[in-house]
């Protein structure tokens, strides 16, 4: 089964950028989500379609691709981006999220 | 305002079956593909089952496959996932979530709108 791999954790400082990494084989052909999740609150999605951001969303994030690994960039980190990401594709039918990555905000 | 909210999680002893809903409003149901999906205590989220609009087209992760059912009623706004033999794995917080593009199939556009999820714990 398709497999996507994350770090497990990602930190950074106030003010700094957040990098979260998302690779599986052959993603430079799928189409890439992202999602926020708080502890006791429902995911939310930042970034869809690799790079596209809903209505809502801080500029602050974005997401690209290169060759086998997608990416969340979040600049200008506050306290409150502090959550866990998913990245998410659709494969054979299903779809897969990834193992998740807890950004810690220093 | 668009909205999802999922009901009929609770202790189940394993082995036993459990029906979860989800009831929709604020947008066209019929139009939309349906998600189910759950995070484990301490883990990850993980997509349980999918379907269609319509209900062509449905499909389950391999480890509820054979076991749970999913389901929908348009007439009545409401999307269901039948679980069947529970396991201790199974226990969860389900999260219902709504495709973000109408009609199309369900597994390749991301999940816009999610319910705040029901907890079902499996135990004896």
């Amino acid at each position: 089964s398709y497999v996507l791999t994350q770090p497990p954790s990602v930190s950074v400082a106030p003010g700094q950028t957040a990098r979260i990494s998302c690779g599986g084989t052959n993603i430079a052909i799928k189409t890439v989500h992202w999602y926020q999740k708080r502890p006791g609150q429902a995911p939310v999605v930042v970034v869809h379609d690799v790079s596209d951001r809903p209505s809502g969303i801080p500029e602050r994030f974005s997401g690209s691709k290169s060759g086998n690994t997608a990416t969340l960039t979040i600049s200008r980190v506050e306290d409150g981006d502090e959550a866990d990401y998913y990245c998410q594709v659709w494969d054979n039918r299903g779809v897969i999220f990834g193992e998740g990555t807890e950004l810690t905000v220093l | 305002e668009v909205q999802l909210v999922e009901s009929g999680g609770g202790l189940v002893q394993p082995g036993r079956s459990l029906r979860l809903s989800c009831a929709a409003s604020g947008f066209t149901f019929d139009e939309y593909g349906m998600h189910w999906v759950r995070q484990a205590p301490g883990k990850g989220l993980e997509w349980v089952s999918g379907i269609d609009w319509n209900s062509a087209s449905v499909g389950y992760a391999a480890s509820v496959k054979g076991r749970f059912t999913i389901s929908r009623d348009n007439a009545k706004n409401s999307l269901y996932l039948q679980m069947n033999s529970l396991r201790g794995e199974d226990m969860a917080v389900y999260y219902c979530a709504k495709s973000a593009t109408p009609w199309g199939n369900y597994y390749y556009y991301h999940m816009d709108v999610w319910g705040t999820g029901t907890t079902v714990t499996v135990s004896s």
